[in-house]
């Protein structure tokens, strides 16, 4: 277990439909990053927050969005669900925004599927 | 951006031992992870290289060569539970990210 909590595990959706993805980062951790990772694909980086701010910005489409709140949990918003969107998102943090050592642990993810 | 290049697939036999490769070609380089993931699981991290040489840690041990954009992971004394994905992962300096390679799928056979 790495501490990082994502709900919820799996999801099935409509094309056109919007979807929201939880992730709470290991306690202490100030930087949440989000991943996408389609079947036989590596892991793409999409998006990173430190503290509640936007620090890097990966190959995100405009139809997704995050945000971090005061309490650090994260939220990944995608809209306008395609098929192509059906994937594994995983949440990660990590406890230094940089440094030569900046380990990243990963949430569960969660499995969206696009029907 | 980074390129970042690691076999696609790799089968050896329970006990025995298997090298995986990974080469990258980047700028202001500040350190290569490996994870390890097995299907539809979180990776978890196994090692971290940022100076040349190698790094033990038990079974597992990583190399890496700045100068030549090169790592790789040793597994030995395989057991059936190491098969999964091996993913190599570059950091770069003032860089948030990780970027990753594809993976390298392993399948021990008994």
């Amino acid at each position: 277990d790495s501490g990082v909590t994502q709900t919820p595990k799996h999801l099935i959706t409509a094309t056109g439909q919007r979807v929201t993805l939880r992730c709470s980062p290991r306690s202490g951790d100030l930087s949440v990053y989000w991943y996408q990772q389609s079947l036989d694909q590596g892991l793409q980086f999409l998006i990173q927050y430190y503290n509640g701010e936007e620090r890097a910005k990966g190959n995100i489409l405009e139809r997704f969005s995050a945000q971090q709140f005061p309490d650090l949990h994260s939220e990944l918003n995608l809209s306008s669900l395609e098929l192509g969107d059906s994937a594994l998102y995983f949440c990660a943090s990590s406890a230094q925004d940089r440094g030569t050592y900046n380990e990243q642990f990963f949430g569960p993810g969660t499995r969206l599927t696009v029907l | 951006g980074q390129n970042i290049d690691q076999p696609t697939e790799m089968t050896a036999t329970e006990g025995a031992i298997v090298q995986i490769n990974c080469t990258y070609q980047t700028s202001g380089f500040n350190g290569l992870f490996w994870y390890q993931q097995h299907a539809g699981e979180a990776p978890t991290f196994l090692s971290y290289n940022v100076l040349d040489g190698l790094e033990e840690k038990g079974r597992f041990s990583s190399f890496l060569s700045r100068s030549k954009g090169y790592s790789y992971l040793l597994l030995k004394e395989l057991q059936m539970k190491d098969s999964a994905s091996y993913l190599c992962a570059v950091k770069k300096t003032n860089d948030y990210k990780l970027s990753f390679g594809a993976g390298t799928t392993v399948t021990v056979r008994a």
